[in-house]
C-alpha cells in the first residue's frame, strides 16, 4: 500500500513559517488534501486539491505539489495553529484512500 | 450546511461486533462517497473504507474482511459494522463525506467522532 511520509514534528515560534512535506511514490498525478487535527476533535480541511483553500481556512495556509512531494505552508504561525497536520489523497493505483503519517506542529 | 453525527455503543467486548451509525442532517446522502475513518490513541488517521450512496463499497484491506458498510437512503444514514474486535480497534471513529461524485476529492464534512473502547 502507498506510504505517505511526513516529518513527525515541528517546533516553531509564533510568527515563523511552518513547512510540512508529504512524500510518496508516484503521487505526482494525485490531488493532495491537508487536514488540521486537534486532540479529541474532528479533522478540519485546510487545503484541498493541492493548493485550494476552503472557505474558513485562513490565507496563512497554502499548499503546493511538485512531483512526488506535496507541501503545506503555514505562514505567521499563531498559537491556535498548534495541532497535528495530515496529508491525504486517493490512490488510483490501489483504489484506496491514504493518509500521511502526520506532523505535530508545536508553537513555542 | 450538512451535519454528521455518529452514534453507537462506547464499549464493545473483545471478539464482538462494533456497530456505528452516522446520521446525516441537512442534505441527502445521494451522490456522495461516505467514509469511515478512525484514530487510535496516540496514532494517526486510518481510513477504514467507504460506501457509495448506491451501496457499492471499498474496504481497507488492513481490516482483513471484518468490515461491513451500508447506507439507508430513506433514513439518511450510513452504517459501519466491524466484527471480531480486539483492543487494537479502540479508537475515535469518524464518518466523513467526500466531494460530490468525485472519489478523489477531500473529506469535506466530518462528524464529531465517536469514541469506542474494546474491553471486557
Amino acid at each position: 500500500s502507498l506510504v505517505l511520509t511526513q516529518p513527525s514534528s515541528l517546533s516553531l515560534a509564533p510568527g515563523q513559517t511552518a513547512t510540512i512535506s508529504c512524500g510518496g511514490d508516484k503521487i505526482e498525478n494525485a490531488k493532495v488534501h491537508w487536514y488540521q487535527v486537534k486532540p479529541g476533535q474532528a479533522p478540519v480541511l485546510v487545503v484541498y486539491d493541492d493548493s485550494a483553500r476552503p472557505s474558513g481556512s485562513p490565507p496563512r495556509f497554502s499548499g503546493s505539489h511538485s512531483g512526488d512531494t506535496a507541501t503545506l505552508t503555514i505562514r505567521r504561525l499563531e498559537a491556535v495553529d498548534e495541532a497535528a497536520y495530515y496529508c491525504q489523497l486517493w490512490d488510483s493505483n490501489t483504489d484506496r484512500y491514504a493518509f500521511g503519517s502526520g506532523t505535530q506542529v508545536t508553537v513555542l | 450546511q450538512v451535519q454528521l453525527r455518529e452514534s453507537g455503543p462506547g464499549i464493545v467486548e473483545p471478539s464482538e461486533t462494533l456497530s456505528l451509525t452516522c446520521f446525516v442532517y441537512g442534505d441527502s446522502i445521494t451522490d456522495y462517497f461516505w467514509s469511515w475513518i478512525r484514530q487510535a490513541p496516540g496514532k494517526g488517521l486510518e481510513w477504514l473504507g467507504y460506501v457509495f450512496y448506491d451501496g457499492s463499497v471499498n474496504y481497507n484491506p488492513s481490516l482483513k474482511a471484518r468490515a461491513y458498510m451500508s447506507v439507508d437512503i430513506d433514513k439518511n444514514e450510513v452504517s459501519l459494522r466491524l466484527r471480531s474486535v480486539t483492543a487494537a480497534d479502540t479508537a475515535l471513529y469518524f464518518c466523513a463525506r467526500g466531494r460530490r461524485a468525485d472519489i478523489s476529492g477531500p473529506f469535506e464534512n466530518w462528524g464529531q467522532g465517536h469514541p469506542v473502547v474494546v474491553s471486557s
